[in-house]
C-alpha cells in the first residue's frame, strides 16, 4: 500500500515558537492531505486538509502546505500554546477512494 | 453534535477468547473503518466497509474479521484474541463522496492477557 512517512516522531518547542511537522509519500495520484490531532484518551480529530488543486491553507495559526512535485507535505503551528501538546498524524488518500493512510504521529509537548 | 461511538472504552480479555468491538455511527456515513494504534507505528488499517454487507481487507487483516449488517454499526471480531492483539482499537467514519476526512471514535483499549 501507500507509505507516508512523518518526521519528526518527537518535538519540543517553547510556548510561542513554531512548530513544523513534516510528511513525505510516493503515490503521485494522492490528492486529499488531512492532517489529525489526537489528544490525550481521545480520538483523532480532523485540523484541516488540503487537496491536491492548492498549494498552502491556513486556518488562524494553523497552515499547511503542499509540494506535489517533491511529494511532501508539511503542518505549520505558529505561536504554540499549551493546548496545542498532542499527538499529530499526517494522513493522505491513495489508490482506492476514502481510504486514509496515516503517518507514524508526532507528539509535539509545548512546554511553558 | 455528529459521533462515532465505541462501545467500550476498556476491554480485558483472556487469550484465546472471541472478542466483539461494536462502533455506531450517527451521520449516515457509507463508509467506516476499523485502525488500530500502537506506539511508533501510527494508524493501521484493519478492515473497512463502503456499504451494508460490504467488507474489504486493509493492510493488517490477519486475525480479525468484521460484521456490517446495518449502515451505521461496523463491528471488529478478534476469533480468538492473542496477546499481539493487545492495541488501541479506532473506528472511523467518513461519507462517500468527496474528501471530507474521517471522523473518529474515542478509542478502544484492549490488552489480552
Amino acid at each position: 500500500g501507500e507509505n507516508v512517512e512523518q518526521h519528526p516522531s518527537t518535538l519540543s518547542v517553547q510556548e510561542g515558537d513554531s512548530a513544523v511537522i513534516k510528511c513525505t509519500y510516493s503515490d503521485s495520484a494522492s490528492n486529499y492531505f488531512p492532517w489529525y490531532k489526537q489528544e490525550l484518551g481521545k480520538g483523532p480529530q480532523l485540523i484541516i486538509d488540503i487537496r491536491s488543486n492548492v498549494g498552502e491553507k491556513k486556518d488562524q495559526r494553523i497552515a499547511v502546505t503542499l509540494n506535489k512535485t517533491a511529494k511532501h507535505f508539511s503542518l505549520h503551528i505558529t505561536e504554540t500554546q499549551p493546548e496545542d501538546s498532542a499527538v499529530y498524524f499526517c494522513a493522505l488518500e491513495g489508490g482506492t477512494a476514502s481510504k486514509l493512510t496515516f503517518g507514524t504521529g508526532t507528539r509535539l509537548q509545548v512546554t511553558l | 453534535d455528529v459521533k462515532v461511538t465505541q462501545s467500550s472504552r476498556y476491554l480485558v480479555k483472556r487469550t484465546g477468547e472471541k472478542v466483539f468491538l461494536e462502533c455506531v455511527q450517527d451521520m449516515d456515513h457509507e463508509n467506516m473503518f476499523w485502525y488500530r494504534q500502537d506506539p511508533g507505528l501510527g494508524l493501521r488499517l484493519i478492515y473497512f466497509s463502503y456499504d451494508v454487507k460490504m467488507k474489504e481487507k486493509g493492510d493488517i487483516p490477519e486475525g480479525y474479521s468484521v460484521s456490517r449488517e446495518k449502515k451505521e454499526r461496523f463491528s471488529l471480531i478478534l476469533e480468538s484474541a492473542s496477546t499481539n492483539q493487545t492495541s488501541m482499537y479506532l473506528c472511523a467514519s467518513s461519507p462517500s463522496q468527496g474528501n471530507y476526512g474521517y471522523t473518529f471514535g474515542s478509542g478502544t483499549r484492549l490488552t489480552v492477557v
